[in-house]
């Protein structure tokens, strides 16, 4: 059970938007926490995609937007296209006593059809 | 070139320990906390701890205090993940990942993985 709610899996036509949600609470995103988003290919590590927020890392295409709205976060793909094909996933944090620690939503995959 | 390199593919009896390896090239190394996350198969990312590679200090994720060391050697610019009382749901893909500074805190450099199976 993850700390960051992803839904399982999303799918578009080429071409299409896609959304997907990033649900936490008031001890993580709601806090103020950045979000980050990584995409996620077969068999390879995780890559960054959106970094605080909504900042696109230098090589990252435009169609891959992020916005935060209280508990909850977003990633958009617009103009899909087949090599979006993979699994994408939520980070953030939570405050402990030993300080901020990482939550990571449970990762969402998405399909082009 | 900023790189994590980590050790090779390991293979344990349930109840053993599994030690990886996970070494930087190319940027501040004792600069930016190094993290290690491990990813079993077909399920999401787990974040396990953190490591200050100046300090030595450490954060361990709550279900895994007890079993997980985090160390690190400067001189070699390499840290280290120790798993102990190992079992099958240990199983899993761990990998080592930092940040270079220039995109918040967040991930952008990660090493390779290292796929651990706990097996009789």
């Amino acid at each position: 059970q993850s700390v960051l709610t992803q839904p399982p899996s999303v799918s578009g036509a080429p071409g299409q938007r896609v959304t997907i949600s990033c649900t936490g609470s008031s001890s993580n995103i709601g806090a103020g926490y950045d979000v980050h988003w990584y995409q996620q290919l077969p068999g390879t590590a995780p890559k960054l995609l959106i970094y605080g927020d909504s900042n696109r890392p230098s090589g990252v295409p435009d169609r891959f937007s992020g916005s935060k709205s209280g508990t909850s976060a977003s990633l958009a793909i617009t103009g899909l296209q087949a090599e979006d094909e993979a699994e994408y996933y939520c980070q953030s944090y939570v405050s402990s006593l030993s300080g901020s620690l990482v939550v990571f939503g449970g990762g969402t995959k998405v399909t082009v059809l | 070139q900023v790189q994590l390199v980590q050790s090779g593919a390991e293979v344990k009896r349930p109840g053993a320990s599994v030690k990886v390896s996970c070494k930087a090239s190319g940027y501040s190394f004792t600069r930016y906390y190094i993290h290690w996350v491990r990813q079993a198969p077909g399920q999401g990312i787990e974040w396990m701890g953190m490591i200050n590679p100046s300090a030595g200090g450490t954060s361990y994720a709550q279900k895994l205090q007890g079993r997980l060391t985090m160390t690190r050697d400067t001189s070699t610019r390499t840290v280290y993940m120790e798993l102990s009382s190992l079992r099958s749901d240990d199983t899993a893909v761990y990998y080592c990942a930092s940040h270079s500074g220039n995109y918040y805190d967040a991930f952008d450099i990660w090493g390779q993985g290292t796929m651990v199976t706990v097996s009789s």
